[in-house]
């Protein structure tokens, strides 16, 4: 069960805007698109989800191509609270897969 | 809810010993995973669980681990022996079924075996 592709790690500065962008070549037509945070001695939590298109919730949004074979993430006017792995699993039938995740890094 | 509930929080025991990670699910939910990350190897699924049924457990290690869910909310892994190598945090999480429905987890135990 081949994994998700994304950045081992990212640096960003406060108030950018920061992109994250995961590589989903094996998607199945029902997989949905999913993406998580985890910061430090805590579980990871659910951020946002989409099929297709693009979705926007009060802390991210989420863009998917017609393809699905890619998805980024994008974080409005990051802050140094942001600074944590972000994850984008594989979603497969029953099983959720994670890799290694993301650390993004935020800089004052 | 009180969500995902694992115990202990933290362990630290020496090799050899038996140890075992307690985890609660969300009410209601039908899935429960156990995890376990570390630096190397990041956050690998062990097994998972559906109406209390183990369903794939390719991810266990080796025959050191076993895991057993005897009703709908309760789960344990045990590990006997232990070795150093298994120092890691194990994360329990939980969902309903159904495509697409997110999943919840634990805050994690961390296990030391020195």
């Amino acid at each position: 069960l081949a994994k998700t592709t994304q950045p081992i790690s990212m640096d960003s500065y406060e108030g950018q805007e920061v992109n994250i962008t995961c590589s989903h070549n094996n998607i199945a037509t029902n997989d949905y698109i999913t993406w998580y945070q985890q910061f430090p001695s805590q579980g990871p939590r659910f951020i946002i989800q989409g099929y297709k298109t693009k979705v926007t919730n009060e802390v991210a949004s989420l863009f998917i191509p017609a393809d699905r074979k890619s998805s980024t993430l994008s974080l409005p006017r990051v802050s140094l609270s942001d600074t944590a792995v972000y994850y984008c699993p594989m979603n497969r039938d029953d099983k959720i897969i994670f890799g290694k995740g993301t650390r993004l890094h935020i800089l004052p | 809810d009180a969500g995902v509930i694992q115990s202990p929080r933290h362990e630290v025991t020496e090799m050899g010993q038996e140890v075992t990670l307690r985890c609660k699910p969300i009410s209601g939910h039908d899935y429960l995973f156990w995890y376990r990350q570390t630096m190397m190897r990041g956050l690998e699924l062990l097994i998972y669980f559906n109406n209390n049924v183990p369903i794939d457990d390719s991810g266990m290690p080796e025959d050191r681990f076993s895991a057993k869910m005897p009703n709908a909310s309760f789960s344990t892994l045990k590990i006997q022996p232990s070795e150093p190598r298994d120092s890691a945090v194990y994360f329990c999480a939980s969902r309903v079924g159904g495509t697409g429905n997110t999943i919840y987890f634990g805050e994690g135990s961390w296990l030391t075996v020195v």
